[in-house]
């Protein structure tokens, strides 16, 4: 079975200029996360969606970040304009949501690595 | 708030040696599950262990196994035989089930030594 595909694998880009990172979750799955790894802050969740609606977007650092899930096999974490700061690793994960079959567990796809110039 | 506190930012072990890699979250729920994930230079997040906090007993996975001591909040993580390929970044994660997110630790990096 296809896990979590992620694209692209790795962005370099311009200050200013706007990315899109993707993101298709297991099919079945009705939970996709969006994370970002930091050296200096780790593994911080960004938003989540439940059957396609945005749950908590708490973690979503400012204006410039919008992400979407316009179904349940497709979402976008969108930037605009990219700031040098917003370099990182960007992980989409998904899971069963807890009423289902629910083990707790997020499966992830391999990760979009975004450097900004 | 959850949190997740990993207090080993490094670690080493010799090969075919064991070793313990620490973590101790905060919670006010009764209900919820902890894990940990293994990241290796691959960057790819992959589960080694899953714990439900209802269960009693200690969740082991072929080498790996856990000490789960609800009082004290503490979830830690034993590698046994370690072997070259289990370098990598460790992770402690918390669930409270209710919302379905993860709550990560900082993490440990293990390195295995032959």
């Amino acid at each position: 079975d296809a896990g979590v595909i992620q694209s692209p694998r790795h962005e370099v880009t311009e200050m200013g200029q706007e990315v899109t990172l993707r993101c298709k979750p297991i099919s079945g799955h009705n939970s996709l996360f969006w994370y970002r790894q930091t050296m200096m802050r780790g593994l911080e969740l960004l938003i989540y969606f439940n059957n396609n609606v945005p749950i908590d977007d708490s973690g979503m650092p400012e204006d410039r970040f919008s992400a979407k899930m316009p179904n349940a096999s497709f979402s976008t974490l969108k930037i605009q304009p990219s700031e040098p700061r917003d370099s990182a690793v960007y992980f989409c994960a998904s899971s069963l949501a807890p009423q289902d079959s629910y083990t707790g567990e997020l499966f992830f796809g391999e990760g979009s690595r975004l450097t900004v110039l | 708030a959850q949190t997740v506190t990993q207090s080993q930012p490094e670690m080493s072990v010799q090969e075919a040696e064991t070793v313990t890699l620490s973590c101790t979250y905060d919670t006010s729920e009764n209900n919820y599950y902890l894990f940990w994930y293994k990241q290796p230079p691959s960057r790819q997040m992959i589960l080694v262990i899953r714990q439900e906090a209802y269960k009693q007993q200690n969740a082991t996975e072929n080498r790996f196994s856990v000490n789960f001591q609800k009082a004290a909040k503490s979830f830690s993580l034993k590698i046994s035989d370690s072997q070259l390929g289990d370098t990598a970044m460790y992770f402690c994660a918390f669930n409270g089930g209710a919302t379905n997110k993860l709550i990560f630790g900082t993490g440990t990096l293990l390195a295995v030594q032959p």
